[in-house]
């Protein structure tokens, strides 16, 4: 298995509403990631767990919550957001956390409409 | 030809014809660079990488050149495919950083 499986693809949500996005690999991974990209723009790094630990939060705003159950599993908790939050957001995985020798496997992502 | 779009630079080739997409980097001593393709409703996918010890690297189709002088990092296709449709990223691992560092992106057009 080489992939990143996100669900789910497509997620309306009111600005009021609880909402989860899930990713998952199974290629034993250590580090995985949550990236947030705008129409035109390149994906914006927003957390990164290490061996299953938080190691980096891009000062991303609380109503944004990661979590790592496991090795294979992250998630990426939704409450109170706003109508620019809308984007798609973007799991990936590496090896290690520096990302070598081939750099990251994406996710298709999960395209997100705040209303 | 290359025109810059309201945030997204484009480039338009012809089926058959060879595609160069440029990337100003931003670090000198960055030591990994990787080129990405996004195809619309995906994820970014993993082209080809090359190590800051290297000038030129080669896949199938593709070559990255990488010029430390002037921070500069191309991507050569070769008989451009409809399929090679998509936006194309470089990305920069910068020093004591442990992750990546997207440019902007180029959207490549293959015209029929």
């Amino acid at each position: 298995d080489t992939e990143v499986t996100q669900t789910p693809k497509h997620l309306v949500m009111g600005m009021t509403n609880k909402k989860s996005l899930k990713c998952e690999q199974h290629m034993g991974h250590r580090a995985m990631y949550w990236y947030k990209q705008k129409a035109k723009k390149p994906p914006e790094l927003m957390f990164v767990y290490s061996y299953e630990k938080l190691s980096i939060n891009e000062s991303v705003p609380s109503r944004f919550s990661p979590e790592c159950p496991n090795s294979s599993l992250l998630n990426l908790h939704l409450h109170a957001l706003q109508p620019e939050d809308s984007a798609l957001y973007l799991c990936a995985s590496s090896q290690e956390g520096l990302g070598l020798p081939y750099g990251y496997t994406f996710g298709s992502g999960t395209r997100l409409t705040v209303v | 030809g290359e025109s810059v779009g309201l945030h997204l630079p484009t480039l338009s080739v012809q089926e058959g014809d060879n595609s160069i997409i440029n990337c100003a980097y931003s670090n000198s001593a960055s030591d990994y660079f990787i080129w990405y393709k996004q195809e619309s409703g995906k994820g970014p996918q993993f082209i080809i990488d090359i190590r800051s010890n290297m000038d030129k690297r080669q896949g199938q189709r593709v070559t990255v050149l990488l010029n430390k002088t002037v921070k500069h990092l191309s991507l050569q296709i070769a008989a451009t495919q409809p399929g090679d449709s998509a936006v194309y990223f470089c990305a920069e691992i910068p020093p004591y950083g442990q992750n990546f560092v997207f440019g902007p992106g180029t959207r490549l057009s293959v015209l029929p």
